[in-house]
């Protein structure tokens, strides 16, 4: 089936500093990547929708220039939060649609603590 | 405008007794509908899926789901739980624009 991979899992950096986060679709060619951020509890909420070699489209209240997002390929997308505060820790998760038929592969999630 | 509303926050059932999760959706299209697992600090992982085929739906470990256009809802049930079955449950609609919308999620426990 098809397997998304998210990296790193888990990742602690120190305030100011940039954390890159990386999704790749590992056997399939995904059309549109999906970023969501899930809080202690709660459920995902969907942060920006990438597609491949076009600009990302960022959800109301998200900040583009804080949460950057590259599509360079079909295989890969990643979410770079840019200087880090202890309010942006929390869980990051991908997600990838080859198309709407095959539905929606989500990646492992990554834990950001930000010190 | 989409949105899905899951009915319980929490459920709590015993070992091998049926597990029963509500969801109800509002549309004015056809939807495509899931049901998705997500164990502790993990990703979440595909239950079943609901896109205009079969209103039963069945899917692993167990699950099964029906669609009930009438009722506009997609429960999801289990004959009987396991202790691994234990971990938050989310339903999720998308009306053909890729955008998921998702439940507030209803979390699982089973007791021994």
């Amino acid at each position: 089936g098809a397997v998304v991979s998210q990296h790193p899992s888990r990742v602690i950096c120190k305030s100011g500093t940039s954390v890159k986060i990386e999704c790749r679709s590992l056997d399939f060619q995904a059309t549109t990547m999906f970023w969501y951020r899930q809080f202690p509890k709660k459920s995902l909420m969907l942060m920006a929708t990438s597609n491949e070699g076009s600009k990302a489209t960022y959800e109301q209240g998200v900040e583009k220039d804080k949460f950057l997002i590259n599509h360079a390929s079909l295989t890969l997308s990643t979410l770079t939060v840019t200087s880090a505060h202890p309010e942006d820790s929390s869980f990051y998760i991908c997600s990838a649609s080859q198309d709407s038929n095959y539905g929606y592969t989500f990646g492992s999630g990554t834990r950001l603590t930000v010190v | 405008a989409q949105s899905v509303t899951q009915l319980d926050s929490h459920v709590s059932v015993s070992e091998g007794t049926p597990v029963l999760l509500r969801c109800n959706y509002s549309s004015s299209y056809s939807p495509s509908l899931f049901w998705y697992v997500q164990h502790p600090n993990k990703g979440l992982q595909l239950l079943l899926k609901y896109t205009s085929a079969a209103t039963l739906v069945k899917g692993i470990n167990g699950f099964e789901a029906e669609f009930k256009k009438s009722e506009t809802s997609f429960h999801l049930t289990k004959p009987s739980a396991h202790m691994s079955d234990a971990a938050e449950y989310f339903c999720v609609v998308t009306f053909n624009d890729y955008k998921l919308s998702f439940g507030a999620g209803t979390t699982v426990t089973v007791r021994a």
